[in-house]
């Protein structure tokens, strides 16, 4: 298995509290993204970068801010969290290979208040 | 662009009954695309992928998949299904990095039910 981790696992937080979501990798792979599963919406692409300080917006980064100061760690912060922001979250990497290949890890549960 | 439709959010077989999952995409490029299994409270595993080459891919647990380009498919299918199969699937789809694409569009998944 790739060596992904996210923090926390789960979390309940009140509306309007800013919360942050940690994924790290001990893979040393370029690639790391963000991605919320809801039910009849499969994965949605949050934020994703492409090497340190390098990020780009997904299909649905309303709401949120990513930042990746090292290789390893990829944090997602919701500013000001609000109830359509529960959810799954997925951190996924994506290295070397020319395929896009991506490997997940185990989410986080998000309850907003 | 690239788009990908799973036929069926919830499909249903027997315990050792030919398992079909389906998956259409689209691509204005050569596509990859990607089966994965999510089982409870667990992430996404990748189950197989179809790059170049042979169109009929193995992957784990007795799972394969066709890519038609024909029918714009790539269809999953087990020959005998077990208990153990019962999750939920997801088709996604992508390009060649050179073409400038590093991410994955995925389907809105397919529950398996394993009836016993």
């Amino acid at each position: 298995d790739a060596g992904i981790t996210q923090s926390p696992r789960h979390k309940v937080t009140e509306t309007g509290t800013p919360v942050t979501l940690r994924c790290h990798q001990t893979e040393n792979h370029r690639y790391m993204y963000w991605y919320r599963q809801d039910p009849g919406h499969g994965l949605r692409l949050i934020h994703y970068s492409y090497g340190v300080k390098d990020t780009d917006k997904g299909e649905v980064s309303d709401g949120y801010s990513v930042s990746r100061s090292k290789t390893e760690d990829f944090l997602l912060t919701l500013e000001s969290a609000t109830s359509s922001q529960t959810s799954v979250y997925f951190c996924a990497i994506s290295g070397t290979s020319a395929y896009n290949e991506q490997f997940f890890g185990p989410g986080t549960r998000l309850t907003v208040l | 662009a690239q788009s990908v439709t799973q036929l069926g959010s919830h499909v249903s077989v027997s315990e050792g009954a030919l398992v079909l999952l389906r998956c259409n995409y689209s691509s204005s490029v050569p596509p990859y695309l990607f089966w994965y299994v999510q089982y409870p409270n667990q992430g996404l595993q990748l189950l197989l992928k179809y790059t170049t080459g042979a169109t009929l891919v193995k992957g784990i647990n007795g799972f394969e998949a066709e890519f038609k380009k024909s029918e714009t498919s790539f269809h999953l299918t087990k020959p005998s299904a077990h208990m153990s199969d019962a999750a939920e699937y997801f088709c996604a789809v992508s390009a060649p990095l050179n073409f400038g694409n590093e991410k994955l569009t995925f389907g809105t998944g397919t529950r398996l039910t394993i009836i016993p």
